[in-house]
């Protein structure tokens, strides 16, 4: 398996702008993750799927950021608008109870 | 609040010697502990997983679990410069597969 796949691996956009983040977990895990990682923050749990379904979004920092997951196979994370303080590392994880697997993350840098 | 917390560091060590790395957690009904390595623009590597107290092993890595202390750590024997990286200590809470608490990492520095 190739592993958690994350598009893009980096992103500039404008303040204002939408971005959309994507996730192909590894096949058959069951449980999806989006986290963001900052230097100041370390790792905060964005929101978490169970079987595409969505279980906690406490994590989700605003009404501006929204996730889902049509399939098994894929995922996103939507930001809109953007704003500079969401410049971060977004990283996707699935698992399995032997541990979450994390995809490369995307980098995104709002200017 | 389930929460935990590492040292954030630096810890230096000279090259061979043992790298200690201490994790505590909150919850006290938590199940399964994770190692992760993450180095400088990289994501987070599972590197070790261990579910009951005393020591688990592999290679030059050991961990330890003692669940009455709370208290997590990672043993890093012969340190190489390779080793230097993050290392972040997760936690499964109890309510079984759900979402890793993660602490903030310790960065380790290997020197030659």
């Amino acid at each position: 398996d190739a592993g958690v796949i994350q598009s893009p691996r980096h992103e500039v956009t404008e303040m204002g702008q939408e971005v959309t983040l994507r996730c192909k977990p590894i096949s058959g895990h069951d449980y999806l993750f989006w986290y963001r990682q900052t230097m100041m923050r370390g790792l905060e749990l964005l929101i978490y799927f169970n079987n595409n379904v969505p279980i906690d979004d406490s994590g989700m920092p605003e009404d501006r950021f929204s996730a889902k997951m049509p399939n098994a196979s894929f995922s996103t994370l939507k930001i809109q608008p953007s704003e500079p303080r969401d410049s971060a590392v977004y990283f996707c994880a699935s698992s399995t109870r032997m541990g979450a697997f994390f995809g490369q993350g995307t980098r995104l840098t709002v200017v | 609040q389930k929460e935990v917390e590492q040292n954030s560091g630096p810890l230096s060590v000279p090259e061979g010697a043992i790298a200690s790395l201490n994790c505590t957690y909150s919850d006290r009904g938590s199940q399964s502990f994770f190692w992760y390595r993450q180095y400088s623009g990289k994501s987070p590597e599972l590197i070790m997983s261990i579910y009951s107290n005393g020591d688990k092993e592999d290679g030059r890595f050991t961990a330890q679990l003692n669940k009455a202390s709370q208290y997590v750590s990672l043993l890093i024997r012969d340190s190489q410069p390779s080793d230097s990286a993050t290392y972040l200590c997760a936690v499964n809470p109890s309510s079984g597969n759900t979402p890793l608490v993660f602490g903030k990492g310790t960065r380790l520095s290997v020197i030659a």
